[in-house]
């Protein structure tokens, strides 16, 4: 399986920062990169997919590089309601897998 | 806009069958692929497996052998049986819709619409 590691695995960061949470890959997977937020108690939501596509919908606060092994997520200026737990996904191969997870505390 | 909505039993004893269903209101199960995902503590998020409507299915190879994963088409719904849970399947269990878009690099799949979560506990 291709495992994937966030990090950091959490930080805390102040209204307005810009914010950067890294993907690492354990083989090259191209584009197929996925990145998700989740708020508690609730279902992960789609945020960027290939990499650096924009999901409908989403804020253009939220922006994804990388290509290969190593993945960027950047939230240009940090919310209050980015308070969350983002995680990437590969699609590369079968069994998809994600990252462990990144705590965004505001 | 599809909204996927689950439901099944939440509390099951050790070597019983956990089974959930989802259905697509407001779409289809046309196009897509559509899978289940569990979140767990201890493993975090973990791809269970997935369906095609026209039947073709593929399991994550650790859990392979305890899954099935079927569909109805005619009712736009599709299910989740895994048998023989212990303690290590104590979950919150996600179905989802898998989309994909095409590029230079090849078509690239994502998970863009979700099913609400089902809290699954094993306990004697």
């Amino acid at each position: 399986d291709i495992q994937l590691t966030q990090s950091p695995s959490s930080l805390s960061a102040f209204v307005g920062d810009r914010v950067t949470v890294a993907c690492r890959a354990s083989q090259n997977i191209g584009l197929f990169l996925n990145w998700y937020r989740q708020e508690p108690g609730k279902a992960p939501k789609l945020l960027i997919y290939a990499a650096s596509t924009l999901q409908s919908g989403v804020s253009s606060n939220f922006s994804g590089s990388g290509l290969g092994t190593d993945f960027t997520l950047t939230i240009t200026s940090l919310q209050p309601e980015d308070s969350a737990i983002y995680y990437c996904q590969q699609s590369y191969t079968s069994p998809q897998t994600f990252g462990q997870g990144t705590k965004v505390e505001i | 806009q599809v909204q996927l909505y689950q439901w099944g039993a939440g509390l099951l004893k050790p070597s019983e069958t956990l089974s959930l269903t989802c259905s697509a209101h407001g779409g289809t199960l046309f196009g897509y692929y559509w899978s289940w995902i569990r979140q767990s503590p201890g493993k975090g998020l973990e791809w269970i497996g997935e369906i095609h409507r026209s039947g073709v299915t593929d399991y994550n190879p650790s859990l392979k052998s305890r899954v099935t994963i079927s569909i109805d088409t005619s009712k736009d719904q599709f299910s989740l049986k895994l048998t023989s849970v212990t303690a290590a399947d104590t979950a919150i269990y996600y179905c989802a819709r898998k989309a994909d878009i095409s590029m230079i690099r090849g078509v690239i799949p994502y998970f863009d619409n979700w099913g609400q979560g089902t809290p699954v506990s094993v306990s004697s």
